[in-house]
């Protein structure tokens, strides 16, 4: 089934120590982002990528890296987990700017 | 940057009820996206919907770019419309950014 996948399901990390979440997408979608969701809240961007070997920053992207070495694959790397990263993650994409975008089945992080 | 308001932030339904859901945008929008959050955390697209009206069995939207809004409509409700409504759009960076949710429980 064509579509986002991220992994893990769920995590939890020890305050201190490296992560990567991982999002793969089998649409060729040129554009791929990183939002995280904390409890009652709305999502928010962390980092975005428009097309394969771009990224850049949103609104929330202290504390993550990520990097788009092809179309498909798009990991956010925690460096040094800090408790205030415990969140749901999501991963989207989109083919373009104004296009629909889609959505992983999130990533729920808890650094302890 | 473009501010994306939804109301009501909470609503709740007696089954078979309809109700209207609304985001007020600052600017207009080129780009309008409704998303169902179910209770598994799960975000489904509903509506990608820029402009003019769109019906898919009991839920429409409408949105209106030149008058910055866009309306959701759910008729005869049923428990499984439990979650959170999000409306998303394009802001001035072209980024996907989204308002702040209804949250929507529906009582059988």
């Amino acid at each position: 089934i064509a579509g986002i996948t991220q992994a893990p399901t769920s995590q939890i990390l020890a305050a201190g120590r490296r992560m990567t979440l991982r999002c793969t997408q089998d649409m060729r979608h040129n554009a791929m982002y990183w939002y995280r969701q904390d409890l009652g809240l709305g999502l928010r961007l962390i980092h975005y990528s428009n097309t394969a070997g771009t990224t850049g920053k949103g609104e929330v992207p202290d504390g993550y890296s990520v990097s788009r070495a092809n179309t498909d694959d798009f990991p956010l790397t925690l460096a040094s987990a800090v408790p205030s990263q415990t969140s749901v993650y999501f991963c989207a994409s989109r083919q373009g700017l104004n296009t629909e975008a889609f959505f992983g089945q999130g990533t729920r992080l808890t650094v302890v | 940057g473009i501010q994306v308001e939804q109301s009501p932030p909470d609503l709740i339904l007696q089954e078979g009820a309809n109700s209207t859901l609304r985001c007020n945008f600052s600017d207009s929008v080129n780009n309008l996206q409704w998303f169902h959050q179910n209770p598994w955390g799960q975000l489904i697209n509903l509506f990608y919907i820029p402009s003019g009206t769109k019906q898919n069995g009991r839920l429409s939207a409408t949105t209106v770019a030149t008058e910055r809004y866009s309306l959701l409509y759910i008729s005869s409700s049923q428990t499984t419309d439990s979650g959170v409504y999000f409306c998303a759009h394009n802001n001035a960076g072209n980024m996907l950014t989204f308002g702040g949710g209804t949250r929507l429980m529906v009582k059988p």
